[in-house]
């Protein structure tokens, strides 16, 4: 069965840097797009990035473009998210999520990390 | 700024029918822009439930259905259970340099 289980969450000052790592199983992870989605503490989720299934292609939302970088290495199965020049409000429950195509986005989920921003 | 709105809260007698609805800044919601629809209970990652309109993943219950309304994007939970308390939150698709934008969601009580 398909599972995502995120790591590298943690505290980390304003300004400060940080890398999520997901490791995927139960898939060909070579074979699918893959996001990152985010959750503040009490509020809604927010869609982050996604590459596509080769590399290829990065997309961001504006409140991380440039600051944010998603990458994959396939022949480890594991997806990432570097976080530099971090602000309060990105703290969340960072969210990897496998993509499938054809209208279907974020079919599975993993149980998330969560990054603290705090001085 | 591309804004995605959805009613903040919603309640519904068990076994009753219920309609929570997506909208678009940009104007009416089209099957182009792929609406799906997630559910997500507390202390748990999101849960899909409808993909592209009014599509069913394998494990999405019956009482689930998609569809357009009203220039909207719509998900009717018919028969209402307990267990379908929960967040739920539409995901559209816009292409472009941030292709995709979740709603701010709505709190479902049943009651």
């Amino acid at each position: 069965q398909v599972q995502l289980v995120e790591s590298g969450g943690g505290v980390v000052q304003p300004g400060g840097s940080l890398r999520l790592s997901c490791a995927a199983s139960g898939f060909t992870f070579s074979s699918y797009g893959m996001h990152w989605v985010r959750q503040a503490p009490g509020k809604g989720l927010e869609w982050v990035a996604y590459i596509r299934f080769d590399g290829s292609n990065e997309y961001y939302a504006d409140s991380v473009r440039g600051r944010f970088t998603i990458s994959r290495d396939n022949s480890k199965n594991t997806l990432y998210l570097q976080m530099n020049s971090l602000r309060p409000e990105d703290m969340a429950v960072y969210y990897c999520a496998k993509h499938y195509g054809s209208g279907s986005y974020l079919v599975y989920w993993g149980q998330g990390t969560l990054v603290t921003v705090s001085s | 700024q591309t804004v995605v709105t959805q009613e903040p809260s919603l309640t519904v007698s068990p076994g009753g029918t219920v309609t929570l609805t997506c909208a678009s800044s940009t104007g009416a919601v089209t099957s182009g822009y792929y609406p799906n629809w997630f559910q997500q209970k507390p202390g748990q990652a999101p849960r899909a439930l409808i993909y592209s309109t009014s599509n069913k993943h394998s494990w999405t219950p019956a009482r689930f259905s998609g569809s357009l309304l009203g220039g909207k994007a719509a998900l009717t939970l018919s028969g209402v259970q307990p267990e379908d308390e929960a967040e739920y939150y539409c995901l559209l698709y816009y292409g472009g340099a941030q292709p995709w934008v979740f709603g701010g969601g709505t709190k479902l009580t049943v009651l």
